[in-house]
């Protein structure tokens, strides 16, 4: 299976800051990646796939982008509904997997 | 707008067999070419893949638990389950069940747009 790491685990930040999520696979899965959203006692839900592409109605401030193996998840100016945890996920083989999560915290 | 929800018990016993339905509403499950999937998380924890299956009834499951994995679909009723058989404590997770968007007709290639709530199920005598 291919894993997926994330960093950092967790992070503390402020409204209005830059927050860069880093998402790497132990193998190239080419554009093949998700980012979800994840808030306590709730479904996750989809930012972003294709890496890149940002799913209908996702604020324009979240931003996805790399290829093969590295990948980063950007939110351009945090805001207060942003505190949660998010996943990224691979969707080029089976089994999918997703990464262990990265908490964003209110600093 | 289209809903998933599951539903089954929400206690079950080690060894016995773990099953949940997902209802499927706002759009036909038959329509469409999605993979429909279980997922599940353990309190804390991160997200596990369990299997999909397709409207055909075609299925995939994490080599992890196919020994123990059935999803199957009823068309008529909008529904797809999940059975897990003779499971033990580490099976105890929120399970969700999930719509998956194709980008290739075959393989893995897809990711999930609509997801259920959620349902916790704790494995315990």
């Amino acid at each position: 299976a291919i894993r997926m790491t994330q960093s950092p685990s967790s992070l503390s930040a402020s409204t209005g800051d830059r927050v860069t999520i880093t998402c790497r696979a132990s193998q190239g899965i080419s554009s093949y990646l998700a980012w979800y959203q994840q808030k306590p006692g709730k479904a996750p839900k989809l930012l972003i796939y294709a890496a890149s592409t940002l799913q209908s109605g996702v604020p324009s401030r979240f931003s996805g982008s790399g290829s093969g193996t590295d990948f980063t998840l950007t939110i351009s100016c945090l805001q207060s509904e942003d505190f949660a945890t998010y996943y990224c996920q691979q969707y080029y083989s089976y089994p999918q997997t997703f990464g262990q999560g990265t908490k964003v915290e209110i600093k | 707008q289209v809903q998933l929800q599951e539903s089954g018990p929400g206690l079950v016993k080690p060894s016995q067999t773990l099953s949940l339905t997902c209802t499927v509403s706002g759009g036909s499950i038959s329509s469409g070419s999605y993979y429909w999937s279980w997922i599940r998380q353990p309190a804390g924890k991160g997200l596990e893949w369990i299997g999909r299956i397709y409207t055909s009834g075609s299925t995939n499951y994490n080599p992890s638990l196919k020994s123990r994995v059935t999803i199957s679909v009823d068309t008529s009723k909008n529904q797809f389950s999940l059975k897990l058989s003779s499971v033990t404590a580490a099976d105890t997770a929120v399970y969700y069940c999930a719509r998956g968007i194709p980008v290739r007709i075959v393989g893995a290639f897809y990711y999930f747009d609509y997801w259920g709530q959620g349902t916790l199920v704790t494995v315990s005598s």
